[in-house]
């Protein structure tokens, strides 16, 4: 059985700055990681998902995460964030061991202020 | 374009009576879950169908039932068995249900809330 674990609940950061949303995993088998975000009363989007190979993966709006096998983490990052990144990220992780079940993280709300 | 649809957005149920959620593709993905969410607690998995006629219990399936008689359709009975049905429910599809790695695409959801 797989779990994720968010941190941080909310993440506050001025336009402009830079923003970190940590995620750590636990599991007993290779997994794959995914970042989604999700708009106020509206379902998810996929952010970008690592799979193999190289350990940074490069999503949409500009975002990006580093895949860490011995820390057991796939934090999110994003150098400029813009008021537009208000959101909640979730990062998931499913099993290589078959199906695509998806355990999810708590959320990190991210509050982009001007 | 092609999408899942979840219908309705807004749904408001007595104690006591059962309701369904409809949740529909056009993606033709052949797996299809169900999901509950709650504030804080992120996204539990309710049923998933990794093909027609075929569905799994996730976490937590008490109080709910679901069905696949359709590649297509997916819709989730929230019975009056459940005890705290008052969520965000949003449902997700993803390509060949057997196959690893794909990522799964969501509705916009049904918030439901108790009378």
């Amino acid at each position: 059985a797989q779990s994720v674990t968010q941190l941080d609940s909310q993440v506050p950061v001025f336009e402009e700055a830079p923003v970190e949303l940590r995620c750590n995993y636990s599991s007993s088998v290779s997994v794959y990681l995914f970042w989604y975000v999700q708009y106020p009363n509206q379902g998810l989007q996929l952010l970008l998902k690592y799979l193999s190979g190289s350990t940074l993966v490069k999503g949409i709006n500009g975002f990006e995460a580093e895949f860490n096998k011995s820390q057991t983490s796939f934090h999110l990052r994003k150098p400029s964030v813009h008021i537009s990144d208000t959101a909640e990220y979730f990062c998931a992780v499913s099993d290589r061991g078959g199906g695509n079940k998806l355990t999810f993280g708590t959320g990190t709300q991210l509050k982009v202020e001007l | 374009d092609g999408g899942i649809t979840q219908s309705p957005k807004y749904l408001f149920r007595k104690e006591g009576q059962n309701v369904t959620l409809s949740c529909e593709q056009n993606l033709n993905h052949d797996a299809m879950y169900w999901y509950r969410q709650d504030p804080g607690q992120g996204l539990r998995l309710i049923y998933y169908s990794q093909i027609v006629n075929d569905f799994q219990k996730g976490d937590i399936a008490e109080g709910y039932s679901v069905s696949r008689e359709k590649k297509e359709s997916f819709p989730l009975t929230v019975t009056s068995a459940q005890k705290n049905p008052t969520a965000f429910y949003l449902c997700a599809s993803s390509m060949g249900g057997f196959v690893r790695n794909q990522p799964q695409h969501f509705g916009d959801g049904t918030r439901l809330s108790i009378l």
